[in-house]
């Protein structure tokens, strides 16, 4: 069975300063893996995937995530962060071998501070 | 082009009640998820439609249960609603077959008192 633990349950950063969300699954195949961001009363938006392509994966609003496989872990980084990062931050692994259900983490919130 | 339409965006139910949500997926998806989001539990699955037909299920009561059409707008049931039913619940579209990126829309927020 598939499973996702986001260390973390809230990050606090300053403007500018570096953004790190971290994610660990585990899979007994290989994972697709997935970032979403939830603005509060609103759905979920797609970050960036990973699907077994380059291990470095870059996504929208100048986030990325590196697959790890030696330690199963998918952080999403961002170099500088913005007011407008503030939001929940979820990651989510889902492998063919178990359909198409995604499986979430808890969520991290990330607050951003001026 | 349009996005996932989840209606109504909130409802309010009260204990024993049933109730029925809807989800429009984007324009030539055949696939549409569902999920349950709730402050304790996080994101769960609940099921997914493709082509009319249910082809996974999460770990939920049959108090759950969701059918699609055609069109593949999908609609969920949940019957003899209990004060835990009260969550944000997620609609999630994709084309189908080998595509793995899925489409979220906004939800439906349930509260049941």
């Amino acid at each position: 069975a598939q499973s996702v633990t986001q260390l973390g349950s809230h990050v606090s950063v300053s403007e500018g300063a570096l953004v790190l969300l971290r994610c660990n699954y585990s899979s007994s195949v290989p994972p697709y893996l997935f970032w979403y961001v939830q603005y509060p009363n609103q759905g979920l938006q797609l970050l960036l995937k990973y699907t077994s392509a380059a291990t470095l994966v870059k996504g929208i609003n100048g986030f990325e995530a590196e697959f790890k496989k030696s330690e199963t872990s998918f952080h999403l980084t961002k170099p500088s962060a913005h007011m407008s990062d503030a939001a929940e931050y979820f990651c989510a692994v889902r492998t063919n071998q178990a359909g198409t259900a995604l499986i979430f983490g808890k969520g991290t919130t990330l607050s951003v501070s001026s | 082009k349009a996005g996932v339409t989840q209606t109504p965006r909130y409802l309010i139910k009260t204990r024993g009640q049933q109730v029925t949500l809807s989800c429009s997926p984007i324009s030539g998806h055949r696939s549409v998820s569902w999920y349950q989001q709730t402050p304790g539990q996080g994101l769960q699955f609940l099921f997914e439609y493709f082509s009319e037909t249910q082809r996974n299920k999460g770990n939920f009561p049959g108090r759950f249960s969701g059918r699609q059409f055609s069109n593949s707008r999908s609609e969920m049931n949940v019957s003899t609603l209990e004060l835990g039913d009260s969550a944000l619940y997620l609609c999630a579209s994709r084309r189908g077959g080998g595509d793995t990126e899925a489409f979220f829309g906004q939800g439906t927020r349930l509260t049941v008192v």
